[in-house]
């Protein structure tokens, strides 16, 4: 299949590390962040949402925390596998005007077993 | 299907070329969203809808992109005389509701125009 992701930045962590992987967003305005996975080939899949009235949100092994302040996103990845190999995007939902998520440019993430 | 399908997964087309893509979205959802996704970017905003209603446009690229949803259910992105910088991923993704709630993806069609 096709590659996601060949100019990524990319972070590489040892299987069993905690991964973080950062996002700057754009509009101060926005009320709704995703995070999304996406293996090579695929379509992004959701991870984890935050609305904006919260500044963290726990899942499964995932960790998202939010800082308006400084417009800042992450996300937490405990005990990091190998199959959590893939580009990670952050999207936001800005509150007006265009009606969908805006995507930033990714992270390549790299498991070494 | 449980999730949001793509036809055809691969397309290749000769540059001038009309191509059709499909999305069959979740069945119930919604909203429908179109993205296209260059090598090496994050997907890129080109229409959605709610329902059979196409609310924002903003994002197709020029006049030779359209796209429909006649029904409310499957929508059709169509290119018109197709050029080298059309190349890309074309994504349909659809949510329950609409903003504010989870958007599944489907797999994408890779165009690639020669």
């Amino acid at each position: 299949g096709e590659s996601v992701g060949l100019h990524l930045p990319t972070l590489s962590v040892q299987e069993g590390d905690n991964s973080i992987i950062n996002c700057a967003y754009s509009n101060s305005a926005s009320d709704y962040f995703i995070w999304y996975k996406q293996e090579s080939g695929k379509g992004p899949q959701f991870i984890i949402d935050i609305r904006s009235n919260m500044d963290k949100r726990q899942g499964q092994r995932v960790t998202v925390l939010l800082n308006k302040t400084v417009k800042h996103l992450s996300l937490q990845i405990a005990a990091t596998q190998p199959g959590d190999s893939a580009v990670y995007f952050c999207a936001e939902n800005p509150p007006a005007g265009r009606r969908a998520l805006t995507f930033g440019s990714g992270t390549r993430l790299q498991v070494q077993p | 299907g449980a999730g949001v399908s793509q036809s055809p997964r691969y397309k290749v087309a000769k540059r001038g070329q009309d191509v059709a893509l499909r999305c069959d979205p979740i069945s119930g959802h919604v909203s429908l969203f179109w993205y296209q996704q260059a090598l090496g970017q994050g997907p890129e905003f080109l229409t959605y809808f709610q329902n059979e209603a196409q609310l924002d446009k903003s994002g197709l690229p020029s006049d030779r992109f359209f796209a429909e949803r006649p029904e409310g259910s499957v929508s059709t992105l169509k290119i018109q005389r197709t050029q080298q910088e059309d190349s890309a991923v074309y994504l349909c993704a659809s949510s329950l509701r609409g903003l504010n709630t989870e958007a599944f993806f489907g797999q994408g069609t890779r165009l690639t125009v020669v």
